[in-house]
């Protein structure tokens, strides 16, 4: 089957490091994307990883260890306009994108 | 650069009837993908166009199609509409600039069917 798992609910002060995790199972993988949605917006793109390790894109990084089957986002120098949901997904080669239920990230001073 | 268009912005319909909601990409992206929000389903993945052909699909009925056309703009239509077909419906363009990876979404159509 697949499965894609991901923390509901994650709480962080300004300035600081978040890791969000994402677990999945899914056959024929062929890539994991990192998305930011805010309340009411469409979402955004932060990655996409295909291989192994890790990438880093300003304050935004995204790691994958395939074996693992195990990814996380991290967010570095938190800001209040990081509070939002972000949705980790699962490119399952030739059939479907397969996303987790998101992690709603709440930025506090 | 223009961002990802999707027309209409909103939609109200009846059951039973169809409707076709547009997608343009950005200039360049040749893959489009249609996704489906809901507040209890979350964000589901339609299916992913690209050069005219279906390359990927997930899991909805028959009654939602797609097609993409050469400009690579794409068209999902929903026929027979269903109470539960009532969601915001996502577009997103991809490409590579460079060696990299790239995807933005649209502002979506929110589709209501009472």
């Amino acid at each position: 089957g697949q499965n894609i798992d991901q923390p509901t609910e994650m709480t962080a002060t300004e300035g600081a490091i978040v890791q969000i995790n994402c677990t999945y199972q899914t056959s024929g993988f062929n890539g994991l994307f990192w998305y930011q949605q805010h309340a009411g917006e469409a979402p955004t793109f932060l990655s996409y990883n295909v291989l192994d390790g890790l990438e880093e894109k300003g304050r935004f990084s995204s790691f994958l260890s395939r074996s693992k089957g195990y990814s996380y986002l991290l967010l570095k120098e938190l800001q209040m306009k990081d509070s939002a949901s972000y949705l980790c997904a699962v490119n399952q080669a030739g059939t479907a994108l397969i996303f987790g239920k998101g992690t709603t990230l709440s930025v506090s001073s | 650069k223009a961002g990802v268009t999707q027309t209409p912005r909103y939609l109200i319909k009846t059951r039973g009837q169809q409707v076709t909601l547009s997608c343009s990409p950005i200039s360049g992206h040749r893959s489009v993908s249609w996704y489906q929000q809901t507040p209890g389903q979350g964000l589901q993945f339609l299916f992913e166009y690209f050069s005219e052909t279906q390359r990927n699909k997930g899991n909805f009925p028959g009654r939602f199609s797609g097609r993409q056309f050469s400009n690579s703009r794409s068209e999902m239509n929903v026929s027979t509409l269903e109470l539960g077909d009532s969601a915001l419906y996502l577009c997103a363009s991809s490409g590579t600039k460079g060696r990299s990876y790239e995807q933005y979404f649209g502002p979506g159509t929110r589709l209501t069917v009472t």
